[in-house]
């Protein structure tokens, strides 16, 4: 069963204003991870978060983990177009040996449009 | 797309026929996977392997198969292609201790 549910499922602000997604998911993770997708493309590696971390910043990303919800956050500051792209969540088991070994459980996305 | 490559990358077929999906890396990564997505469900794990001859089913298995007879090719296999499995299909790869997975440009597939 799907393990993150992001939130809004589709985005769309002004090139410059900051975006933020939600995910939540069920279970206890390991780490949660986010990725982008450009249409039609393979999925990209953004940014990992681990279980015992509640905040992580990479470039114009920032994201938020909260163990207690089990949610998490991303956020983009001064957004380009360029990052018109969809958003995934993707979160592993407690359970599992780690190193990804036993696949990922994504969330079903956030579409961001930029309008320029 | 960090050495991984997907044949074909599109491909018509008709309900009922076998098709085959390759998934080829230059990485030397021991993990790969399979997953599906589809509009309304995000990416779904079908199958995944921890090294040659060594693969396990994953959320989305029924229908499909696995082969991993080198460390740099993973194959999936639909033996009886159906309508429901009308999807994009990505494959990734990670290291172990690395929880990062690598993603191929994907394969649309479309069954009639």
């Amino acid at each position: 069963s799907q393990q993150g549910e992001e939130d809004p499922q589709a985005l769309s602000i002004q090139e410059g204003e900051n975006a933020t997604m939600n995910c939540s998911y069920k279970t206890s993770i390991n780490n949660l991870q986010w990725y982008r997708q450009n249409s039609g493309r393979g999925l990209v590696h953004l940014i990992l978060i681990r279980s015992n971390e509640r905040e992580k910043h990479s470039g114009r990303l920032r994201v938020t983990l909260d163990t207690s919800k089990k949610s998490s956050s991303l956020l983009i500051t001064a957004s380009r177009a360029a990052d018109t792209a969809s958003y995934f969540c993707a979160t592993d088991g407690a359970g599992y040996s780690g190193g990804g070994a036993d696949g990922l459980t994504f969330g079903k996305g956030t579409h961001l449009i930029i309008q320029p | 797309d960090a050495g991984i490559t997907q044949s074909p990358r599109h491909k018509v077929t008709e309900t009922g026929t076998p098709v085959t999906l390759r998934c080829h890396q230059t990485e030397n990564h021991r993990y790969m996977y399979w997953y599906r997505q589809d509009p309304g469900h995000g990416l779904r794990l079908i199958h995944y392997s921890y090294g040659v001859k060594d693969t396990d089913k994953g959320e989305v298995s029924d229908g499909y198969s696995v082969s991993r007879s080198k460390t740099e090719d993973f194959l999936l296999t639909l033996e009886s292609a159906t309508s429901s499995q009308t999807s994009v299909y990505f494959c990734a790869i990670s290291a172990p201790g690395e929880e990062t997975q690598y993603f191929g440009p994907g394969t649309r597939l479309l069954v009639l």
